[in-house]
């Protein structure tokens, strides 16, 4: 599965809307690009996941760049409860299924 | 939406002593369980992927002797941590899969915390 980068941490204001960017450049074909958040102490959460195109839920939008080399998270209104390690994950639909868990984006809402 | 439980939350043991830690599909089968741990300000690390009917797979470095994993029914899946020593503490997690194909999300539990003296 195709390795991300991600930046260490980012801040954001509450109200405003968080852009969490993540860089995939070796991601192949068949990868789908997930993101988990985990908030201090708890099970990672399920947030979004994409292919090819942009998707949107009801937590979160994914852009995925036309060349899929890089993807970006927005949470449209960042509150206090948004604050967690948010994770950027490249995973084939065919493999078994397994996360590999880099460090991930530690975001810090502030009011 | 898609629930996984674990129990207990955390449990505190004696040095040499088995614990064993549950995590269970509420809402769904999940034929694919999978066990995580996270050390303190550390990512989650794979352990291994459990089957449901099979021999669980096991991570490079993770001692399948030490850690035995038994996926038994498609709602239930267990960690037993063997003879568990100080440097076994740490937050262990799990996850589940509502269907066969990789394309479909994980859905996790709250964790364990396990706490060896």
């Amino acid at each position: 599965d195709a390795k991300t980068t991600q930046p260490t941490s980012m801040d954001c204001a509450e109200g405003r809307a968080a852009n969490l960017p993540c860089n995939h450049s070796t991601i192949s074909g068949n990868e789908y690009v997930y993101w988990y958040r985990q908030i201090h102490s708890q099970g990672p959460q399920y947030i979004i996941h994409g292919l090819k195109n942009n998707e949107t839920n009801e937590m979160a939008s994914l852009i995925i760049t036309e060349d899929r080399k890089s993807s970006t998270l927005i949470l449209p209104h960042a509150t206090l409860r948004d604050t967690a390690v948010y994770y950027c994950i490249v995973r084939a639909s065919s493999n078994t299924g397994k996360l590999i868990f880099g460090q991930g984006t530690t975001l810090q809402v502030k009011p | 939406g898609a629930v996984v439980s674990q129990h207990p939350s955390w449990v505190i043991c004696k040095s040499g002593t088995s614990v064993k830690i549950e995590c269970r599909s509420l809402d769904f089968q999940a034929t694919t369980m999978f066990w995580y741990r996270q050390f303190p300000k550390q990512s989650l690390m794979l352990m291994a992927t459990s089957n449901e009917g099979s021999k669980a797979t096991y991570e490079q470095g993770v001692e399948k002797d030490k850690f035995l994993i038994n996926h038994a029914s498609l709602t239930l899946s267990t960690l037993t941590v063997t003879s568990a020593h100080p440097e076994d503490s740490s937050f262990y997690i799990c996850s589940a899969r509502p269907g066969t194909s990789g394309r479909y999300e994980q859905f996790f539990g709250p964790g364990t915390r396990l706490t060896v003296l």
